[in-house]
């Protein structure tokens, strides 16, 4: 089955606790991000792949590293998490066709991560 | 990319059409529309997208304006299962800015 998968599904931890969410994708695709979503402000982009070793800085990357060295994986790394990275988090991935038509992302099912 | 305007919320009759309009005054020729919803706290889910025609899938239609600066996605007969945020989103790029959205709210 295609699908994205993220884990954990569910964090609680402390400010300062390096953790990582890890994001998998069985479909090949060369495009991965991350979104975080927030109570009012809606879906927003923390960082974004567009293939191994090249990565992007979405619009709040601020406090969160990623990696990608496979076309499978691309994990969130928070080195020092604080409070006001509470939120629930979003993996998603898409082929990058030649044409801009249907550029379909997948989601993963969310990781809710709570600092405190 | 576009900007867009959706209504904060709608409701709807079981069974009845759900119509969620969209605009998008600023969209430029190549960029396209696109519809995602987002169930609950899900991840969200593709719906449908389009360029310039009407279009049409098992989960729904999309009427783009000739002028292409509005949109209205077309939920023919909604059920409850339907009650989630739908986004629209135009782009042409594979990055994506996801609005506030509507949340349309599906009523027995």
């Amino acid at each position: 089955e295609a699908q994205v998968t993220q884990n954990p599904r569910y964090l609680i931890t402390v400010t300062g606790k390096k953790l990582t969410v890890t994001c998998s994708q069985n479909m090949n695709h060369e495009y991965m991000s991350w979104y975080r979503q927030d109570p009012g402000l809606g879906l927003r982009q923390i960082y974004y792949s567009m293939n191994v070793e090249v990565t992007d800085k979405g619009d709040v990357p601020e406090g969160y590293k990623v990696s990608r060295k496979e076309k499978r994986n691309f994990p969130l790394i928070l080195e020092s998490p604080s409070p006001n990275q509470t939120s629930l988090y979003f993996c998603a991935s898409s082929p990058i066709p030649l044409l801009a038509d249907l550029l379909e992302q997948y989601f993963g099912p969310g990781t809710r991560l709570t600092v405190t | 990319d576009a900007k867009t305007t959706q209504p904060p919320s709608m409701d709807c009759a079981e069974g009845r059409a759900a119509n969620l309009p969209c605009n998008h005054s600023t969209i430029s020729g190549n960029e396209y529309v696109y519809w995602y919803r987002q169930i609950h706290s899900q991840g969200p889910q593709y719906i449908i997208h389009g360029l310039k025609n009407n279009e049409t899938n098992e989960m729904a239609s999309l009427i783009i304006t000739e002028d292409r600066k509005s949109s209205t996605l077309i939920l023919p007969h909604a059920t409850l299962r339907d009650t989630a945020v739908y986004y629209c989103i135009v782009r042409v790029a594979v990055d994506m800015r996801f609005g506030a959205g509507t949340r349309l709210t599906v009523k027995p």
